[in-house]
């Protein structure tokens, strides 16, 4: 696609259930990312995807958090047991490879747990 | 992590009036970027500013990135409603890949 896609845009979902959040890259860009935004906070990083590297994870929170990168391209990154924390903006971002800092974002997921 | 402190975290102008915000750390960044965050959307990238002392011109937005390349500026002339958004700074950190972000500036201008 032409640019990075993100679905849903929102989802409200009950404590505890799980989440699924999908990121479409933009074709040909091989690294990935997925941020988090809370109301009056930066972008909080929390996993990088290069290729076929093995991911960078170290800014997942908690265990609770998972991500995947099928076939270097889609991205799907999983909430289990969601808690009302995890209430935030998550945003994929893509650039074109790593080393390559220009990242264009998503739209965002608005992830409301009640 | 190497810290972006943004200033001011908020601010709101009148059409027509002219601003500056700083993007500070203490720390020396190779590179660093500007984005423009509008409501509802993802950010999007406004400029890279890469040698100390740099000046880059986008329209009636000014990028200065500092001589020690631990600080940048945004000025924006005669500013319009138009550029109403969260403005965040980033940059590269020394290891890894993911972009360190500041807090962002948050600006707001009216007719």
């Amino acid at each position: 696609g032409a640019g990075v896609s993100q679905s849903p845009s929102n989802k409200v979902t009950e404590k505890g259930k799980d989440v699924e959040l999908r990121c479409d890259p933009i074709s040909g860009h091989t690294a990935l990312y997925w941020y988090r935004q809370s109301l009056g906070q930066g972008l909080e990083f929390l996993i990088y995807f290069q290729g076929n590297s093995a991911p960078d994870k170290s800014g997942l929170p908690s265990d609770r958090f998972s991500a995947e990168r099928t076939g270097g391209s889609v991205s799907t990154l999983t909430i289990q047991r969601t808690q009302q924390e995890d209430s935030a903006v998550y945003l994929c971002a893509s650039s074109l490879r790593a080393g390559v800092h220009e990242a264009f974002f998503g739209q965002g997921t608005r992830l409301t747990v009640v | 992590t190497q810290l972006l402190e943004q200033s001011p975290q908020f601010l709101s102008i009148q059409e027509g009036e002219n601003l500056t915000v700083y993007c500070n750390s203490s720390s020396v960044f190779s590179s660093l970027q500007w984005y423009r965050q509008e409501p509802g959307e993802g950010p999007v990238l406004l400029v890279t500013v890469v040698t100390g002392g740099e000046v880059k011109k986008l329209k009636r937005l000014t990028f200065q990135f500092g001589d020690a390349r631990k600080d940048s500026s945004l000025h924006i002339t005669a500013a319009q409603p138009g550029d109403t958004g969260l403005y965040l700074c980033a940059g590269p950190p020394n290891s890894g890949y993911a972009l360190n972000f500041g807090k962002g500036t948050s600006l707001l201008v009216t007719p």
